[in-house]
């Protein structure tokens, strides 16, 4: 099974801050990740697939890079309504795995 | 407008047994691989089963082989997620989830969440 490990688990940042959530994989699963965020009491959202694909209506200050075994979710410019937490999926060879998630809280 | 909405949870004993069902509407259900995924109180998210839009290729994590089946109705546009000899680890918000297509094919990422129901096991 392919495992996925986020970092940091929490990060403080302040309104304004550039933010990097890394993820990392067991095993290369190529560019098959996916980037969800959630917010209390709610179902997850995606807002990236296949590394760096913004889905529809997903702010530009949110983007996506890497491939093989290591990815990273950049936030360009914390906006209030982005603490949340976030979390990667990979999605190669008919399986599927989340990260244990990132808490993105206000400083 | 898609829409995912999931019924059936509620209160179960260790041993137990409960049925869980996701009525699809806003899309061709049809064409979809659906997926429930959990999410334990305090926790990340944990995928837990996954079918074909044809019903044909079924597949689960580890942690509910054997225990949980999942199954989907045409005529009903529901998914379903029959759960038995449930533990109390299985205690969680359980969404269920569509599988993005691109170019014609299921991906294995999740486009559209419902709200989730909750399943409690508690002697």
């Amino acid at each position: 099974d392919i495992q996925m490990t986020q970092s940091p688990s929490t990060l403080s940042a302040s309104v304004g801050d550039r933010v990097t959530i890394t993820c990392r994989a067991s095993q290369s699963i190529s560019t098959w990740l996916a980037w969800y965020q959630q917010k209390p009491g709610k179902a997850p959202k995606l807002l990236i697939q296949k590394v760096s694909t913004l889905e529809n209506g997903v702010s530009s200050r949110f983007s996506g890079s890497g491939s093989g075994t290591e990815f990273t979710l950049t936030i360009s410019s914390l906006q209030p309504d982005d603490f949340a937490t976030y979390y990667c999926q990979q999605y190669s060879k008919y399986s599927e795995t989340f990260g244990q998630g990132t808490k993105v809280e206000i400083k | 407008e898609v829409q995912l909405v999931e019924s059936g949870g509620g209160f179960a004993q260790p041993g137990g047994s409960l049925r869980l069902s996701c009525a699809a509407s806003g899309f061709p259900f049809d064409d979809y691989a659906m997926h429930w995924v959990r999410q334990a109180p305090g926790k990340g998210l944990e995928w837990v089963a996954r079918i074909s839009w044809n019903g044909r290729s079924i597949g689960y994590a580890d942690s509910v082989k054997g225990r949980f089946t999942i199954s989907r109705d045409s005529a009903e546009q529901s998914l379903f997620l029959e759960m038995n000899s449930l533990r109390p680890e299985d205690t969680a918000l359980y969404f269920c989830a569509r599988d993005a297509i691109v170019y014609g094919t299921s991906v294995g990422y999740f486009d559209y969440w419902g709200q989730g129901a909750l399943v409690t096991v508690s002697s």
